[in-house]
């Protein structure tokens, strides 16, 4: 079975720390991307990844980044983490065009 | 850009009963429409996917429905059971490398 691994299921982190979410995919697959679910709003894409070392902007980008120095891995950084980046962020991986996305389990991060 | 609309968004149907789930998507250029499923605790995940040359495509108890026309397309589930209570998420998208743009979401509740 085709599997999207999130390092952590639950964080806890303090108000301008640095966070790091990983994310590992074993399917070969080139693409790769990060959301954000809150209730209400839905999911929201904040970064993805059709290539190693290649990233693009979704739309919520601001206050975080990613890197992607292996095809498999990706991972999602807040770079100085606050109260309004506590979320359920989602990793998912898809083989191509007109594929389905298959998600991790998600880690559901709290900034205090 | 492209905007999806998902109705409703809860429903509670008794077991064995079928459930529909409606969504609209703004951009006529849009052709790969995937659902997702929620379940409490874990990421979304693929149940079933639509192309726009088909009309219908059908799973066991699960099918959807595209009208490019109308710019609808929807889930149908029937005979319904406890285990498929989750959250529906429709998408849309439009070539290959644009974003999915996800729905809202429904939260189905199915009362044994």
């Amino acid at each position: 079975d085709v599997k999207v691994t999130q390092s952590s299921r639950y964080l806890v982190k303090r108000t301008g720390e640095k966070v790091f979410l990983e994310c590992v995919q074993d399917m070969d697959h080139e693409n790769m991307f990060w959301y954000r679910q809150d209730p209400g709003l839905g999911l929201r894409l904040i970064y993805f990844s059709y290539d190693v070392k290649m990233k693009e902007k979704g739309d919520i980008p601001e206050g975080y980044s990613v890197s992607r120095e292996k095809k498999e891995r990706f991972s999602l950084i807040l770079e100085s983490a606050s109260t309004n980046q506590t979320s359920m962020y989602l990793c998912a991986s898809s083989l191509g065009p007109i594929q389905g996305y298959t998600f991790g389990s998600g880690t559901r991060l709290t900034v205090v | 850009g492209e905007n999806v609309e998902q109705h409703p968004s809860t429903l509670s149907v008794q077991e064995g009963d079928s459930a529909v789930i409606k969504c609209t998507y703004s951009d006529s250029a849009s052709n790969y429409f995937p659902w997702y499923k929620q379940e409490l605790g874990k990421g979304p995940q693929l149940i079933i996917d639509i192309r726009s040359n088909v009309g219908e495509k059908k799973d066991q108890r699960i099918a959807v429905t595209l009208n490019k026309t109308a710019k609808h397309f929807s889930l149908h589930i029937t005979e319904t059971q406890p285990e498929d209570s989750a959250v529906y998420f429709c998408a849309a998208r439009k070539t290959s490398y644009d974003k999915v743009i996800f729905g809202p979401g429904t939260s189905l509740s199915v009362i044994p």
